[in-house]
């Protein structure tokens, strides 16, 4: 399974954009790049997914490098309830069967 | 819309016995359901893959076993810890894929169930 490495925390002050970045170097051609993010005792929650091209939804960006090597999730103007842990997964297909495989995850700490 | 329900919460129980923990997709059909779990502070640990109507597909080191899956339709799959002993206690998590139209690619969690062995 390809893996991911995220720094372990991050920091950013409120209403400024805040750039998670994600390295996958073992990404294959058909991987999926999903970004999810989880609240204290809570299950993860979808923010955003690409496969090659740049993504933009009401959530994020996703900013995907030309040789898909690498990935930054954007948050365009950090709140206060944008701080979570912030995993970024590759999504691979294992005996014709989808599989998630979670990273360590980012904590992102916003300042007020 | 994509909701996923899991239920309980919370348990506590004693060593020995079993626990059942069900994952329902609300408004939506799930094929494939899969199964976390997560320590504190700690990333969530992929234990199996659930497939309805059929066996599912367990990750290396998870003792079929002690966690026992079940999905026998498009929006139920329960796991049963078996003889749960304390090093059992975990936050379990399922999740869905919805099989349908645009949002097949996307991953919905259930809010998890803190387990407890004493």
């Amino acid at each position: 399974d390809a893996k991911t490495t995220q720094p372990n925390s991050m920091e950013s002050n409120e209403e400024e954009p805040v750039h998670l970045p994600c390295n996958h170097s073992t990404i294959s051609g058909t991987d999926y790049i999903h970004w999810y993010r989880q609240l204290p005792s809570q299950g993860p929650e979808y923010v955003i997914h690409g496969l090659t091209s740049n993504v933009n939804n009401r959530m994020a960006s996703l900013a995907i490098a030309e040789d898909r090597k690498s990935s930054t999730l954007i948050l365009h103007r950090a709140t206060l309830r944008d701080a979570a842990v912030y995993y970024c997964i590759l999504r691979g297909v294992t005996s014709g069967t989808y599989k998630y495989i979670f990273g360590t995850g980012t904590r992102l700490k916003v300042l007020a | 819309g994509a909701v996923v329900s899991q239920h309980p919460s919370w348990v506590i129980c004693k060593s020995g016995t079993s626990v059942k923990i069900e994952c329902r997709s609300l408004d939506f059909q799930a094929t494939t359901m899969f199964w976390y779990r997560q320590f504190p502070k700690q990333s969530l640990m992929l234990m199996a893959t659930s497939n309805e109507g059929s066996k599912a597909t367990y990750e290396q080191g998870v003792e079929k076993d002690k966690f026992l899956i079940n999905h026998a339709s498009l929006t139920l799959s329960t796991l049963t810890v078996t003889s749960a002993h304390p090093e059992d206690s975990s936050f379990y998590i399922c999740s869905a894929r919805d099989m349908q139209g645009a949002r097949n690619e996307k991953l919905f969690f259930g809010s998890g169930t803190q387990l407890s062995v004493l």
